[in-house]
């Protein structure tokens, strides 16, 4: 079964306005880490963003935040006022407890135009 | 800081020969992590190291396939011999593995940090 579901295979966004990447993820267990990680066309993998099962608040790390659906098990990022560079490759990632792997979802392009 | 570093950021060669990947973890980082990245299986963990020591190599494809770590700053992944199939982007990722606070709750200080990539073609 796929543990993290991107369904969005690509997202137009227009500058300085916001949008949501969806990600959906499967586990049944209880503690877990949710990752963010941006792909630009150079390639390296950029961490944005992290949220933890146990975490009270949704995270936010400045123009981006998570918004933290525990019993919809989603898990979607949300970039506000964006930016040409912020047109990459977004994967949504997880990692379940007593696992160190990370297992990736199969990510979303997003273009973000003038 | 330096990031993870890897070398060489290319490599073009052909089928049958060997290829070794390079790999510098952040200092002070205690896990190291091996992926590839390819169309059509997406980013997939190959082999990761706790303190030097492989912990999982369960993704590695096949014999051909070797990873070791010497020392806690330096990781080699090796294909002998190399087919056109291997063929990907590979990447390498530390980090700082810390004791949870809660029972099984993972800490944020376990994020992995990616290196830049090296992209393989295997001809």
């Amino acid at each position: 079964a796929q543990k993290i579901t991107q369904t969005q295979p690509g997202m137009f966004v227009q500058e300085k306005e916001a949008v949501t990447l969806d990600c959906t993820y499967d586990t049944s267990d209880p503690s877990y880490g949710l990752f963010w990680y941006k792909q630009p066309s150079s390639g390296e993998m950029i961490f944005l963003i992290y949220q933890g099962s146990y975490d009270q608040q949704n995270a936010t790390e400045g123009r981006y935040s998570l918004n933290f659906q525990k019993a919809r098990k989603s898990a979607n990022l949300v970039i506000s006022a964006s930016q040409l560079g912020d047109s990459a490759m977004y994967f949504c990632a997880m990692r379940e407890r007593g696992f160190q792997k990370l297992v990736f979802g199969t990510g979303t392009r997003l273009l973000v135009s003038p | 800081d330096a990031g993870v570093i890897q070398s060489p950021r290319h490599e073009v060669t052909e089928m049958g020969q060997e290829v070794t990947l390079r790999c510098k973890p952040i200092s002070g980082h205690n896990s190291l992590f091996w992926y590839r990245q390819t169309m059509m299986r997406g980013l997939e963990l190959l082999i990761y190291f706790n303190n030097n020591v492989p912990i999982d190599d369960s993704g590695m494809p096949e014999d051909r396939f070797s990873a070791k770590m010497p020392n806690a700053s330096f990781s080699t992944l090796k294909i002998q011999p190399s087919e056109p199939r291997d063929s990907a982007v590979y990447f390498c990722a530390s980090s700082l593995r810390t004791r949870s606070g809660l029972a099984g709750e993972q800490t944020s200080t376990d994020t992995q940090y990616f290196g830049p990539g090296t992209r393989l073609t295997v001809l």
